[in-house]
């Protein structure tokens, strides 16, 4: 898994743009990627997931991105909203894992 | 029940003590996962439950941790002679489907304060 540091990254959007959050995996085994929203307090929330057999999946305002070759995975949003502040979490598994691994995360702030 | 449960949600613990973190996962689901998330930090793996199978405990830090879940369901982490660098938010999910199959759903977590 990843090291994990001690501060997220960060990234400062203005309201109404959009944003894209990468994600590094580590296991190229891995077949099912899942993309969580933490806000404070609160455990993380799924927002959207992907299979490795797909390599773009769209929901409502959000677009996740799968580029296998050099294990990378983005999450897009669409004309991010002050209630999109959060930090978003990247995880992977697969049939030979089991479990579910995370990333570090990446803090999202959107300015009014 | 409607989601995964987690209690205490706060548990202060003077160091040395044992403590012991419950979870009440999704009724139906078979996967039931412990994690620990120190502040402003990611989430640590430390145990995966699926069925009737053996735990996957490579994540347990040290041998002061143990987990167990009785008949496929609650699941209990416990914590012996607790430290400070014990303190976090401790966080179950449990999911439907083995070997990684689907999305898995997150209590609220318990916060952990070692003083």
């Amino acid at each position: 898994g990843e090291s994990v540091g001690l501060h997220l990254p960060t990234l400062s959007v203005q309201e109404g743009d959009n944003s894209i959050i990468n994600c590094a995996y580590s296991n190229s085994a891995s077949d099912y990627f899942i993309w969580y929203k933490q806000e404070s307090g609160k455990g993380p929330q799924f927002i959207i997931d992907i299979r490795s057999n797909m390599d773009k999946r769209q929901g409502q305002r959000v677009t996740v991105l799968l580029n296998k070759t050099v294990k990378h995975l983005s999450l897009q949003i669409a004309a991010t909203q002050p209630g999109d502040s959060a930090v978003y979490f990247c995880a992977e598994t697969g049939r030979s894992q089991g479990n579910l691994i995370f990333g570090k995360g990446t803090k999202l702030s959107v300015k009014p | 029940g409607a989601g995964v449960s987690q209690s205490p949600s706060n548990k202060v613990t003077e160091k040395g003590k044992d403590v012991e973190l419950r979870c009440d996962p999704i009724s139906g689901h078979t996967a039931l996962y412990w994690y620990r998330q120190s502040l402003g930090q990611g989430l640590e793996f430390l145990i995966y439950f699926q069925g009737n199978s053996a735990p996957d405990k490579s994540g347990l830090p040290s041998d002061r941790f143990s987990a167990e879940r009785t008949g496929g369901s609650v699941s209990t982490l416990t914590i012996q002679r607790t430290q400070q660098e014990d303190s976090a938010v401790y966080l179950c999910a449990s999911s439907s489907r083995p070997r990684g199959g689907s999305e898995a759903f997150f209590g609220q977590g318990t916060r952990l304060t070692v003083v």
